[in-house]
């Protein structure tokens, strides 16, 4: 059973430029999550997928924006990057009935 | 709106000794909750969780944590350190039960292990 894998590991960016992080779902998981995490806090909700379509979202502006495709992997998109961008985002998958869900390694996005 | 308030942003316990971590939750609904370690620049794995079975609940690498709803409460245990327990440790808070379930994580409690 494969876990769930981000790319890339690690991306550095420009102030105002755009980003875009992918994240592969495990076997049989068709709801993808992603979270920021800055240094030193613990992760907070960016915002859910499911079926193709957001499921939520948390306190994030529009410039954060995603997609997933058929095949339950997801993309983070962040338009417009700011300092406070730089963190770790993770990706998390589930099963739509479960609670928990289940993290990649994360990408470590840092913005001068 | 649900909240988690992890006690203790660094705890430091001898290898052997008792390990206890503090998390005490806010929510509107019957929580789902967990408790995931994240080591060094790595993403978080799933050690334990509570889904209203057991109160008692067992996990991986020998920690347990115990639900006391009277406490608002889900601290984690574990009876005898190791050195490879040293990490970062979050408690999360699930909800609502219905739409997104998006995890609301404390800020998490970093555990060293003195030889």
């Amino acid at each position: 059973e494969t876990g769930v894998t981000q790319s890339p590991t690690h991306l550095i960016k420009t102030r105002g430029q755009q980003v875009t992080l992918r994240c592969s779902s495990q076997s049989g998981h068709n709801t993808v999550s992603w979270y920021q995490q800055a240094l030193g806090q613990g992760p907070q909700f960016i915002f859910q997928y499911y079926r193709e379509e957001e499921n939520g979202r948390g306190n994030f502006p529009p410039r954060f924006s995603g997609l997933q495709f058929p095949n339950y992997s997801s993309e983070l998109n962040v338009n417009a990057l700011e300092l406070d961008d730089s963190a770790l985002y993770l990706c998390a998958s589930s099963l739509p009935s479960a609670h928990e869900q289940y993290f990649g390694p994360g990408t470590r996005l840092t913005v001068t | 709106a649900q909240s988690v308030t992890q006690l203790g942003s660094h705890v430091s316990v001898s290898e052997g000794a008792l390990v206890l971590l503090r998390c005490n939750y806010s929510s509107s609904v019957p929580p789902y909750l967990f408790w995931y370690v994240q080591y060094p620049n790595q993403g978080l794995q799933l050690l334990l969780k509570y889904t209203s079975a057991a109160t008692l609940v067992k996990g991986i690498n020998g920690f347990e944590a115990e639900f006391k709803k009277s406490e608002t409460s889900f601290h984690l245990t574990k009876p005898s350190a190791h050195m490879s327990d040293a990490a970062e440790y979050f408690c999360a808070v699930s909800g609502p039960r219905q739409g997104a379930q998006k995890l609301v994580f404390g800020q998490g409690t970093r555990l060293t292990i003195n030889p």
